[in-house]
C-alpha cells in the first residue's frame, strides 16, 4: 500500500553541525513533497516543499533532496540551532487532495 | 493577521457527549482541512473544503461532520463521541491550486 516513512524516530545533532533527515516514500505517482516542522504543542508548520520533477531545491538554511530512483527524500539543515529541535515529517502529495504524512522524526539539538 | 485560530484548546468529553471544534482563518484562503494526529501517527484527514457550501470527505471522516457556511470558518461537529476519537486536531488552510497549508494551534480532544 501506499506509506510515507521515516528511517530514524531520533536524532541528536550537535549545535552548529549540519543535520539530515530522511523520508521513504511508496507511490512513484506522488508529484509533490513537502516537509513541515512540528515544535511541542504547536501545529506543523511549512519548512519547504520540492515537484517531481526537481532533484533539489534549496531554502534557508535548508535543502531538500529528491531521488525518484529509490523514492527517498531527505531534509538538510544548515549550521543546526537549538530553535530546530523539533518533529519533523514529510508528506506526499498526490493530485489535489490526498496527502499522504510520515509520522515524523525528533531532531534534538544538543548544545 | 491571526492566521489559522483554534479553539478551544483543551477539551475532555463524556462517551456519548457532542462537540463542535471551531475553526477560523483570515487569510481569504478557499481550501479548508481537518486533520487528526494520533501519537504515533502521521496527520489523517477528515474532512475538506475548497470553498464556501462545499465539503467533501477525506480518509477518515465516520464520527464527524462539518459544515462551511462562510470562507472563514470551518466548524468540525462530533455528535456522538467516543473513545478512539481521543486525539489532537488540527485545522488547516492553504490558497487555491498552491500546496502550502497553515496550521491552527490544534484542539486536544480526550473521550473517556
Amino acid at each position: 500500500g501506499e506509506s510515507v516513512g521515516l528511517h530514524l524516530p531520533t536524532l541528536s545533532v550537535q549545535e552548529g553541525d549540519n543535520s539530515i533527515i530522511n523520508c521513504a516514500y511508496s507511490n512513484s505517482a506522488s508529484d509533490y513533497f513537502i516537509w513541515y516542522k512540528q515544535e511541542s504543542g504547536k501545529g506543523p508548520q511549512f519548512i519547504i516543499d520540492i515537484r517531481s520533477n526537481m532533484d533539489k531545491r534549496q531554502g534557508q538554511r535548508v535543502t531538500v533532496l529528491l531521488n525518484k530512483t529509490v523514492k527517498h527524500l531527505s531534509l538538510q539543515i544548515a549550521a543546526t540551532q537549538p530553535g530546530d529541535s523539533a518533529v519533523y515529517f514529510c508528506a506526499e502529495i498526490t493530485g489535489t487532495y490526498k496527502y499522504i504524512f510520515g509520522t515524523g522524526t525528533r531532531l534534538k539539538v544538543l548544545a | 493577521n491571526a492566521g489559522v485560530t483554534q479553539t478551544p484548546k483543551f477539551r475532555i468529553l463524556k462517551i456519548g457527549q457532542s462537540m463542535t471544534l471551531q475553526c477560523t482563518q483570515d487569510m481569504n484562503h478557499n481550501y479548508m482541512y481537518w486533520y487528526r494526529q494520533d501519537p504515533g501517527m502521521g496527520l489523517k484527514l477528515i474532512y475538506y473544503s475548497v470553498g464556501a457550501g462545499i465539503t467533501d470527505k477525506g480518509e477518515v471522516p465516520n464520527g464527524y461532520n462539518v459544515s462551511r457556511s462562510t470562507t472563514e470558518d470551518f466548524p468540525l461537529r462530533l455528535e456522538l463521541a467516543a473513545p478512539s476519537q481521543t486525539s489532537v486536531y488540527f485545522c488547516a488552510s492553504s490558497l487555491r491550486h498552491t500546496y502550502e497549508q497553515y496550521f491552527g494551534p490544534g484542539t486536544r480532544l480526550t473521550v473517556t
